[in-house]
């Protein structure tokens, strides 16, 4: 069965450090996201992306976040300089109608 | 925005039945859908709704009523590996990106 991939599993990064977390999309999906868990929290949206453009995006995603497709098959979150607050699961997600989530990305910032 | 409103927390015996509830409103109802998601991991698909009624999938089943803005999840024949967070989810007309938008979920345990 497809399935969306990311990595790293987990990532330990300094306070003001980037961090780009990793994303391959199920391949005939044409809509791919980044959702967002915090600890005994809920799943927030961040983006959507579709057509190689950004097509909607939260509050939460500033200009510290960026998005990219640099290829056929990944698709990137960049988190610039991080904040301890940024300490989260991140979770790729991609679509045709419903949506299905990768295995996630463990960030703390320390 | 939407309100996406959900129990906290339930607890049901292995083999029962159990019925979560989900209330939203939303300007655009596009679709609502329900995820499990277990501790430190994804969610992951149980169900979608767009029209009226009910739709089943072997021990779960969910229903919608658009009118009311409700939804339930009902698992049936509990198993301890039931055990999770049960997320409702709803897609408004105004997500041009097809998002969803989650509730806080329903921590529920099952008991022996």
């Amino acid at each position: 069965e497809p399935e969306v991939t990311q990595t790293p599993s987990h990532q330990v990064t300094q306070m003001g450090q980037e961090v780009i977390l990793r994303c391959v999309p199920i391949s005939n999906h044409l809509y791919f996201y980044w959702y967002r868990q915090i600890l005994g929290q809920k799943v927030e949206f961040l983006v959507s992306f579709y057509n190689n453009e950004i097509s909607e995006k939260s509050e939460i995603f500033d200009d510290q976040f960026s998005v990219e497709r640099p290829d056929g098959s990944n698709f990137t979150l960049k988190i610039r300089s991080t904040k301890l607050e940024d300490s989260a699961m991140y979770f790729c997600a991609s679509s045709e109608n419903t949506i299905y989530f990768g295995e996630g990305s463990w960030l703390t910032v320390v | 925005g939407q309100n996406i409103d959900q129990p906290t927390e339930m607890t049901a015996t292995e083999g029962a039945i159990v019925q979560i509830n989900c209330t939203y409103q939303t300007s655009g109802f596009n679709g609502l859908f329900w995820y499990q998601q277990h501790a430190g991991e994804a969610p992951t698909f149980l169900s979608y709704n767009v029209l009226d009624g009910l739709e089943e999938k072997g021990r779960f089943s969910s229903f919608l009523s658009r009118s009311k803005g409700y939804s339930y999840l009902l698992l049936k024949e509990l198993q301890m590996k039931d055990s999770a967070s049960y997320l409702c989810a709803v897609r408004d007309i105004s997500n041009s990106g097809y998002a969803l938008n989650f509730g806080k979920g329903t921590s529920l345990l099952v008991t022996p």
